[in-house]
């Protein structure tokens, strides 16, 4: 069965560009998350969807960060304009209901 | 916030060891907690969920207990192999709001040495 598909694996893009990072879910799982992990603060929960939803949005860090889920297969986060402190790997996971969370092998993203 | 804290911060032991770990959460609005094994390079892989006060889970050589009464979780694992080297990170989730909602812990990094 194919996992929770993120790309790219690696960004590295200079200081003020847009960064679109994608995700694919799991087939049938009906929620979607959006994790960033740094040394300082771990793993913490950027904004997750319920079918396509968002439901809760207070971890995004501020309106730089914005995150769509068009239909069932694909959700971006996107930042605009990027900033050095952005630099962190991001993970995407999805589950079906309360069940555990599957995770992808994340996007490094590094701001110049 | 929600408080969810780990102890130890990283934990070293030798091949056949046994070890456990703690993983602390508010006692209160309890819904469930749930323990991923994160190796380095790798992304976070479901060891368990647990969600009744006593719960105790086993696969493999791991194995997890929970007391929701008090706000505790500890993982054990028995005759350490270096192939159980990771980050082991515990969530919570609340029973109010959003129960898919998991706040996690910061890990203990374990390494097991041959």
């Amino acid at each position: 069965d194919a996992g929770v598909i993120q790309s790219p694996r690696h960004e590295v893009t200079e200081m003020g560009q847009e960064v679109t990072l994608r995700c694919k879910p799991i087939s049938g799982h009906d929620y979607l998350f959006w994790y960033r992990q740094t040394m300082m603060r771990g793993l913490e929960l950027l904004i997750y969807f319920n079918n396509n939803v968002p439901i809760d949005d207070s971890g995004m860090p501020e309106d730089r960060f914005s995150a769509k889920m068009p239909n069932a297969s694909f959700s971006t986060l996107k930042i605009q304009p990027s900033e050095p402190r952005d630099s962190a790997v991001y993970f995407c996971a999805s589950s079906l209901g309360v069940q555990p969370q599957h995770f992808g092998d994340g996007t490094r993203l590094s701001i110049l | 916030i929600l408080n969810v804290e780990q102890s130890p911060q990283s934990l070293h032991v030798q091949e056949g060891d046994s070890t456990n770990f703690t993983c602390s959460f508010p006692s209160s609005n309890f819904y469930a907690l749930h323990w991923y094994r994160w190796e380095t390079a790798k992304s976070p892989e479901a060891l368990f969920v647990m969600t009744l006060n006593g719960d105790e889970k086993k696969k493999g050589r791991i194995s997890a207990t929970l007391n929701t009464k008090e706000g505790y979780s500890y993982l054990y694992i028995k005759g350490s192999q270096p192939e159980d080297s990771a980050t082991y990170l515990c969530a919570f989730s609340a029973a109010s709001g959003s129960a898919r909602q998991l706040t996690f812990g910061s890990g203990t990094q374990l390494t097991v040495l041959p």
